[in-house]
């Protein structure tokens, strides 16, 4: 099955900073590379997604790159603030729907 | 964009009991719903696939008999944990997909066994 890594698994930023966190996967099927930012207690929240037949995805200050032959994709946020801080996971897509979840960065983002 | 309701948000049960967990799309039709069980900083670990109409798919390491799924109608999947012991405490969250494959996560129910 898909096995999607993630890094780091900590990240703290001054405010303004950029943030970027990579992922790999494992399945060359998979099409779809969602990311979302989880706050404590909630639920995860879709923050921008991209298919495999696009190399970037940029919206306002949060941008994804995907490079398919290596198998590995990117989140850049830039101009971060605190609200940016949370637990930000990348996941994978190949068949059947079924979605899997890198381990997860706890991104701070420190005045 | 699409609304996935899951109940209850936070369920306390004594050791041995069932508890049962729904999950509702509420403004689409969904053929096929997820189950994840997320422990204290950890990411999203796929139990099971919900299928309406059949047998759901448990993910390797998931016993079928405690993690009850069903998905009688488009709408709705249920999870009973059967006989929870303080080991299932977790936070489990169902999703669910429309047509174009973005998937709606419900608020997830955190579920603590005495």
């Amino acid at each position: 099955g898909e096995n999607v890594e993630q890094h780091p698994s900590t990240l703290s930023v001054q405010e303004g900073d950029s943030a970027v966190i990579k992922c790999t996967y494992s399945d060359s099927a998979s099409n779809y590379f969602p990311w979302y930012k989880q706050e404590l207690g909630k639920r995860p929240q879709l923050i921008i997604d991209i298919r495999s037949n696009v190399g970037e995805k940029k919206d306002q200050r949060i941008a994804v790159t995907l490079n398919k032959t290596a198998k590995h994709f990117s989140l850049h946020i830039t101009e971060t603030q605190p609200e940016d801080s949370a637990v930000y996971f990348c996941a994978a897509k190949g068949g059947g729907n079924k979605l899997t979840f890198g381990t997860g960065t706890q991104l701070k983002v420190e005045l | 964009g699409a609304v996935v309701s899951q109940h209850p948000s936070r369920v306390i049960c004594k050791s041995g009991t069932s508890v049962k967990i729904e999950c509702r799309s509420l403004d689409f039709q969904a053929t096929t719903m997820f189950w994840y069980r997320q422990f204290p900083k950890q990411s999203l670990m796929l139990m099971a696939t919900s299928n309406e109409g059949s047998k759901a798919t448990y993910e390797q390491g998931v016993e079928k008999d405690k993690f009850l799924i069903n998905h009688a109608s488009l709408t709705l999947s249920t999870l009973t944990v059967t006989s929870a012991h303080p080991e299932d405490s977790s936070f489990y969250i169902c999703s669910a997909a429309q047509a174009g494959g973005e998937l709606f996560f419900g608020e997830g129910s955190r579920l603590t066994v005495l």
